[in-house]
C-alpha cells in the first residue's frame, strides 16, 4: 500500500528557509511521480509541485517559481521541497502525496499526515 | 488554466439519506477528474478516478458520474464517518471542496 511520512516543518519569519522532506516506505518510490500539496489553514488544497521518477521534468505553482525546488532520491526513498523567501501566505500544512502510476493527470493515491509551516515574525 | 467550481458550498444531510456533490469544469477535462475526501484533521483520501472509479478500499455507495465539464459524486446512504470535505481534481487544479455535515 506504501506510507509516506513528512518532516521539517515549522516556524520561521517572512523571508526566511525550510527544507521539508518526505519518507517513503512499503512501495518503489522510482516507479511514482510525486507531488507536493498544501492547505492554509481552514482553506482548500493546493498543488504546490510534482516531479517526475527519475527528476527528469518537475513543475511548480507560479506563485513558488524561483523560492521553492522539489527534488528527489530515490536511493533514499525520500522527496524534499527546499522553500526559500517565505512569506504569509505560505502558511499552511504541507502533504507529500504518491501519483497513481501511469496517472496522465495526477490522481494521488498515498498521503502523507502532512507537515505544518508557520510564517510569522 | 482549468477552474473546478463544485457545489453547494455546504450540504446539510441525515445518515441514511443520499447525497450529490457537483463539480463543473471550466472546460473539458474529458473523464479525468478525481474525488477526494478529507475528514477533519486529516490528509485527503481518494475516492474515485476517471470519474466513475473507485480507488481501492472505498465502499460501493460511492459513486461518480460524468464527462466533460459536469461531475458528479453520489453517495447512496450516508454513513456517520462520510460527514467530512470533498474535492474534485483535474491536474493540478482542485475545486474549492464542499463541506457534507451532520443536518
Amino acid at each position: 500500500e506504501g506510507q509516506l511520512v513528512e518532516s521539517g516543518g515549522g516556524l520561521v519569519q517572512p523571508g526566511g528557509s525550510l527544507r521539508l522532506s518526505c519518507a517513503a516506505s512499503g512501495f518503489t518510490l522510482s516507479s511514482h511521480w510525486m507531488t507536493w500539496v498544501r492547505q492554509a489553514p481552514g482553506k482548500g488544497l493546493q498543488w504546490v509541485a510534482n516531479i517526475a521518477e527519475d527528476s527528469s521534468a518537475s513543475y511548480h505553482l507560479d506563485s513558488v517559481k524561483g523560492r521553492f525546488t522539489i527534488s528527489r532520491d530515490n536511493a533514499k526513498n525520500s522527496m524534499y521541497l527546499q522553500m526559500n523567501g517565505l512569506r504569509d501566505e505560505d502558511a499552511a500544512v504541507y502533504y507529500c502525496a504518491r501519483v497513481v502510476a501511469g496517472s496522465p493527470v495526477d490522481y494521488m493515491d498515498v498521503w502523507g499526515k502532512g507537515t505544518a509551516v508557520t510564517v510569522s515574525s | 488554466e482549468i477552474v473546478l467550481t463544485q457545489s453547494p458550498v455546504t450540504l446539510s444531510l441525515s445518515p441514511g439519506e443520499g447525497a450529490t456533490l457537483s463539480c463543473r469544469a471550466s472546460q473539458s477535462v474529458n473523464n479525468f477528474l478525481a474525488w477526494y475526501q478529507q475528514k477533519s484533521g486529516q490528509a485527503p483520501r481518494l475516492l474515485m478516478y476517471d470519474a466513475s472509479n473507485r480507488a481501492a478500499g472505498i465502499p460501493a455507495r460511492f459513486s461518480g458520474s460524468g464527462s466533460g465539464t459536469d461531475f458528479t459524486l453520489t453517495i447512496s446512504r450516508l454513513e456517520p464517518e462520510d460527514f467530512a470535505v470533498y474535492y474534485c481534481q483535474y491536474r493540478w487544479n482542485f475545486g474549492q471542496g464542499t463541506r457534507l455535515e451532520i443536518k
